[in-house]
């Protein structure tokens, strides 16, 4: 039973238009959430966070939104670029200690030029 | 300043056999965490390893087994190895300190195929 759910497979936006990468996450008690990025060949890097304390979380072109009550934070990228394609994963700390986290099964966003 | 290196980056393995991963951490960190990212799948947690001992264990079985030496670096043992342990064996570092981690920084990974 997956905690952590990314239901798009695969996005594809136009170079300057805004990217929303969706995830869904089932256990209430997560308090700490991550988006990492992933090119192939190479491991996830780490891209943005947010707590539970907070609905938002913002860097440079990357901003994290968090609804706690429905269980569901999304990654908005504005402006896309060719560079940022890749596959996004949104990760859940499942004890809040930086020792386990939760991936969802990953988005492969694709931007046009 | 390296980041974390896993070794080898690829390999080949037959079903039955025993595999060895080994990982070195970024400097400055003393904490390793293993991951196995199926195809087509997120990484799954399979332990975690902190003053050379194991803190942390996801679902895996037993016969998933690691170690940490003195210098921080951990190796990523898996016996009797089935079709399905075939993945990416991601490792990541970090540093403990308050009983909490920082700075995780995963590794570009081993692609172990059994065949």
């Amino acid at each position: 039973d997956q905690q952590v759910k990314q239901n798009s497979p695969s996005l594809s936006v136009q170079e300057g238009r805004i990217s929303i990468l969706n995830c869904d996450y089932t256990n209430s008690m997560f308090d700490y959430f991550l988006w990492y990025k992933k090119y192939p060949a190479e491991g996830p890097t780490f891209l943005i966070s947010i707590s539970s304390i907070k609905d938002k979380n913002e860097d440079g072109r990357f901003t994290v939104f968090l609804n706690k009550s429905a269980k569901h934070l999304s990654l908005h990228i504005v402006p896309s670029q060719p560079g940022d394609s890749a596959v996004y994963f949104c990760a859940a700390d499942l004890d809040n200690y930086g020792q386990n986290f939760v991936f969802g099964p990953g988005t492969r966003l694709s931007v046009l030029p | 300043d390296a980041g974390v290196t896993q070794s080898p980056t690829h390999l080949i393995k037959t079903r039955g056999q025993q595999v060895t991963l080994r990982c070195s951490p970024k400097s400055g960190h003393d904490t390793v965490s293993w991951y196995q990212q199926a195809l087509g799948q997120g990484p799954q947690f399979i332990f975690q390893y902190y003053e050379e001992e194991e803190r942390q264990r996801g679902n895996f079985p037993d016969r998933f087994s690691g170690h940490q030496f003195p210098n921080y670096s951990s190796e990523l043992n898996v016996n009797a190895l089935l079709l399905g342990d075939s993945a990416l064996y991601l490792c990541a570092s970090s540093f403990r300190t308050g009983g909490l981690n920082y700075g995780y920084t995963f590794g570009s990974g081993t692609r172990l195929t059994v065949v």
